[in-house]
């Protein structure tokens, strides 16, 4: 079954603290493995898209990176306004719907 | 570039009464998507259009949910009898042809009551 996983449930960090997001995932044809950022209230807004084992993308303090089970999510010095929810979701099927993690509650202190 | 735009942004019913809400999507995504988030949760997929044919549906949408999307431009989604557990987020999230990357509109929000 396909499914993802995404570790911790909530993460506090000091500013300037870097830290790590993880996502583990199960589909038996990756189409597309996707970041979101969601603040409250809202809906989810798009970061990233890697497609193969070995990419990464950057913007700003977030660098995205794949292997063939998971996907990892790196704050480098963390600023108040990065705090949100980070969402992790893949494409595995033609039809194109996205299968969702919970989410990482990012809250990060000045 | 007018992202995914969707109306009401929140509605409140009783139980029982119906509603209905509207999604537009970016202009020219061919492809849209509707999905239900309640709290703690990431988003669940409904149902999805290419064009106007609905193409697929989650075993989540109930037989009191329906969904158009009249000459492939926007959408809307009714839920008839509403029930308390119907309370959730609702998301619409389009793509253009040939891609993957799905923009989500800012979401209704509902609450029964």
């Amino acid at each position: 079954e396909d499914q993802v996983t995404q570790s911790p449930e909530a993460l506090r960090l000091q500013e300037g603290e870097s830290s790590s997001l993880n996502c583990s995932y199960t589909v038996s044809g990756l189409r597309g493995l996707f970041w979101y950022r969601q603040d409250p209230g809202k809906g989810p807004e798009f970061l990233f898209t890697l497609y193969s084992a070995g990419e990464e993308k950057e913007k700003e303090r977030l660098k995205a990176t794949l292997t063939k089970k998971e996907s990892f999510l790196h704050i480098t010095a963390p600023k108040p306004e990065d705090s949100a929810t980070y969402l992790c979701a893949f494409s595995g099927r033609s039809q194109g719907n996205l299968i969702f993690g919970k989410g990482t509650k990012l809250s990060v202190k000045p | 570039d007018t992202g995914v735009s969707q109306d009401p942004r929140h509605k409140i019913t009783k139980r029982g009464q119906n509603v209905t809400f509207r999604c537009d999507p970016i202009s020219e995504h061919n492809r849209l998507y509707w999905y239900r988030q309640t709290l703690g949760q990431g988003p669940e997929f409904l149902t999805y259009f290419q064009n106007e044919a609905q193409l697929e549906k989650s075993r989540l949408l109930s037989d009191r949910f329906s969904a158009e999307r009249p000459k492939g431009s926007f959408s809307t989604l009714e839920i008839q009898r509403t029930e308390q557990g119907d309370s959730a987020m609702y998301l619409c999230a389009s793509i253009p042809g040939g891609r993957e990357t799905q923009y989500f509109g800012p979401g209704t929000r509902l609450l029964v009551l």
